[in-house]
C-alpha cells in the first residue's frame, strides 16, 4: 500500500473541471516537490507536472498542480476525451530516502 | 531527442537474477539521475532505484536487500539486478530519466518480466 494516497477513481463531463489529490506527510510532500504522471493503459508514463506547479514544453495550460501542508492537488480544466487514463503523483520521502508513488487514479471522462 | 529503451529477459525463474539494460541515446548519461521503476498488472507504479551519472546509488528500502543499479561505464547504459526473484516481482520495468524534484522527464516503454518456473 502506498504511502501516498489517491483516490481511485474520478469522473467529468467534457469541458468540465477535475481535481486530483494527493495525500502524503511531512517528510514527502509538504517538503519536496511533487510531480504528476499521465498514463494511458499499455503505455509509458508521461510527466504532466514536475516541480509541484510547472508544466513541461508541450503540456496545455489546462493542467495545473498546487500543494498545501502534506497534500498535493492536479486541476484538469476544460476536460477533453484524450484526457482519460490513470494520474499519478510522485515525490521524494527525506526520511525514508526513497521516491515514492501514489496509487493511481483513473479518470473517465464520462 | 533522448530515447531510453529496456532489454532483457522477458521469463525469469523464481530464485534466480533479474537482469535488465536500459540503453540510452540522444544524449550521454553525464547528468541527472537513471530510474528503474516497475508496475505489476493492474497496480500502481513503484520506484526501484536509481543512479547518478557519478554512480551514486539510491534504493526503494523495500528492495534494497536485493537490488543493484549500475551506470557503465561507457556511460550509454544502466542496468538493474534484481535477485532472489518471486512471482511477486512479475511487473512491467521501465527505466526513466530525472530527478524527483524536476520529474522523470523521458521513459522508455517498458518490458515485460514474468517471474515463473
Amino acid at each position: 500500500q502506498s504511502l501516498l494516497t489517491q483516490p481511485p477513481s474520478v469522473s467529468a463531463a467534457p469541458g468540465q473541471k477535475v481535481t486530483i489529490s494527493c495525500s502524503g506527510s511531512s517528510s514527502n510532500i509538504e517538503t519536496n516537490p511533487v510531480s504528476w504522471y499521465h498514463q494511458f493503459p499499455g503505455a509509458a508514463p508521461k510527466l504532466l507536472i514536475y516541480d509541484t506547479n510547472k508544466r513541461p514544453s508541450g503540456i496545455p495550460d489546462r493542467f495545473s498542480g498546487s500543494k498545501s501542508g502534506a497534500s498535493a492537488t492536479l486541476v484538469i480544466t476544460g476536460l477533453q476525451t484524450g484526457d482519460e487514463g490513470d494520474y499519478s503523483c510522485g515525490v521524494w520521502d527525506t526520511s525514508l530516502s526513497t521516491g515514492l508513488f501514489g496509487g493511481g487514479t483513473k479518470l473517465t471522462v464520462l | 531527442q533522448v530515447h531510453l529503451q529496456e532489454s532483457g529477459p522477458g521469463l525469469v525463474k523464481p530464485s534466480e537474477t533479474l537482469s535488465l539494460t536500459c540503453t540510452v541515446s540522444g544524449v550521454l548519461i553525464s547528468r541527472s539521475f537513471w530510474n528503474w521503476i516497475r508496475q505489476p498488472a493492474g497496480k500502481g507504479l513503484e520506484w526501484i532505484g536509481r543512479v547518478s551519472h557519478s554512480g551514486t546509488t539510491n534504493y526503494s528500502p523495500s528492495l534494497e536487500s536485493r537490488v543493484t543499479v549500475s551506470l557503465d561505464t561507457s556511460k550509454t547504459h544502466f542496468t538493474l539486478r534484481l535477485n532472489s526473484v518471486t512471482a511477486a516481482d512479475t511487473a512491467v520495468y521501465y527505466c526513466a530519466r530525472g530527478p524527483w524534484a524536476s520529474g522523470m522527464d523521458v521513459w522508455g516503454q517498458g518490458t515485460t518480466v514474468t517471474v515463473s518456473s
